[in-house]
Formats: C-alpha cells, sequence, structure tokens
C-alpha cells in the first residue's frame, strides 16, 4: 500500500517569504507528526496531531511556524517569513494508534528539503 | 531538558557484529526507539523497548536498562547495506512524540 507521501520533495525559496509543506499520511493512520532534521542533527520534534487537533505544540521554534489538519488526513506545515536557520529537511511521520498497544510504530515520509537563500 | 548520546561515527567490518550505545537523560520515558536511516531516506523502524532486557529480531537485537538510562543496539553478520544511521529516540510521554539522539552512521567496509 502507499506509504506516507511529502510535497513538495525539494523547495526552495528567498528569505522573508511564506512557504507550505504538505503531508500525506497513510490512510486511516490518526496520528501524524512533523519533524525537523537538520544537516548533523538529530530529529526534532515539532507538533503532534490526534485526528484534527493538536495536544503537543511544544516543538515549534516560532509563532512563524503553524499547522494544520483537515479531514484526519492531510496536513500542512506553514512557515512565515522564512530564515535562513530554517533551512532543513522536514518530515512527516504518521501512525496508526491502537488502544492498549504496546507502542505505536511511526512510519516516516521521505521529507521535504527547504533551503532558504 | 532532555540530552540523548551516541557515538556519530563507527566503522565495522562486513560479517561481524557491531554494537551501537545510547544513553539519555530525559524528563520521561515511555520506551525506547531505535530506527534506521540511509542516506538522504526517511528513518525506518528497529525496535522498541519499554522492558529491561534483550529484544531479538533476526540480525539486530535491541538492549534497555532503565536505571542505567542505557540501551544499545547490535547487529550481527553485518552486510553491506546496513551501512546507514542508527537513531535512538525516547518516548517521552507515551503520545509518541520522540526525542532523537543525533544518530549513529555506520559504515561498513569489506
Amino acid at each position: 500500500g502507499a506509504g506516507v507521501s511529502q510535497s513538495p520533495s525539494n523547495k526552495v525559496t528567498e528569505k522573508g517569504k511564506d512557504v507550505e509543506l504538505r503531508c500525506d499520511p497513510i490512510s486511516g493512520h490518526t496520528a501524524l507528526y512533523w519533524y525537523r532534521q537538520s544537516l548533523g542533527q538529530g530529529l526534532e520534534f515539532l507538533i503532534y496531531f490526534q485526528g484534527n487537533s493538536a495536544p503537543d505544540k511544544s516543538g515549534l521554534p516560532s509563532d512563524r511556524f503553524s499547522a494544520e489538519r483537515t479531514g484526519g488526513s492531510v496536513s500542512t506545515l506553514t512557515i512565515q517569513r522564512t530564515q535562513q536557520e530554517d533551512s532543513a529537511v522536514y518530515l512527516c511521520a504518521s501512525s496508526l494508534v491502537l488502544r492498549g498497544a504496546v507502542y505505536n510504530e511511526q512510519f516516516f515520509g521521505p521529507g521535504t528539503r527547504l533551503t532558504v537563500l | 531538558g532532555q540530552n540523548i548520546d551516541q557515538p556519530t561515527e563507527m566503522t565495522a567490518t562486513e560479517g561481524a557484529i557491531v554494537q551501537i550505545n545510547c544513553t539519555y537523560q530525559t524528563s520521561g520515558f515511555n520506551g525506547l526507539f531505535w530506527y534506521q536511516q540511509h542516506a538522504g531516506e526517511a528513518p525506518t523502524f528497529l525496535s522498541y523497548n519499554v522492558l529491561d532486557g534483550l529484544e531479538e529480531k533476526g540480525r539486530f537485537s535491541s538492549f534497555l536498562s532503565r536505571s542505567k538510562g542505557y540501551s544499545y543496539l547490535l547487529l550481527k553478520e553485518l552486510q553491506m547495506k546496513d551501512s546507514a544511521s542508527y537513531l535512538c529516540a525516547v518516548d517521552l510521554t507515551g503520545a509518541n512524540n520522540l526525542f532523537f539522539g543525533t544518530g549513529t552512521r555506520l559504515t561498513v567496509i569489506p
């Protein structure tokens, strides 16, 4: 079956512009996560959705970052007034949260490589 | 704050065994994950530990000691395709918002 997909795969933008990154999770997965991976750094948690609500926004680095999820499916991560330090690979993951499960495996998409000039 | 330490790079020979260590100091703990990430690709799940002890899955095993804040990933019968980064991550709250280490880049040589 289809995995997690993200678009665009690459995005080059100028400092100060807004960008939107899209994530299509695996069909039926109720949980969706956004991470950021900078060069030489580990994955940095940004935000988590359960259904359409985001119980944990603690990882968003600034108020320039926002995310939404509609219909319990597609999510968009928006970065306003981009800065050079926003350059990174943005990864999305989804999981099927099962009641009583010991753990919920996250399935990652291929990421969007964002370059801010 | 949260902290996970892993060696940055390791090199091992094809057919050998390698152990990748991970130590963590986190405010919460609801399990520890290991992910594999080939260059330019998405991370893929390898293992999960929440109880102390060893979990074996084919050529890969993962160990956890909660009292020591320590885990390791053991790879046996190394193959060239095992060259990748190996990411240690802690589930801080049980909601699966994972805190990741910076990863260990493993290079397998002939």
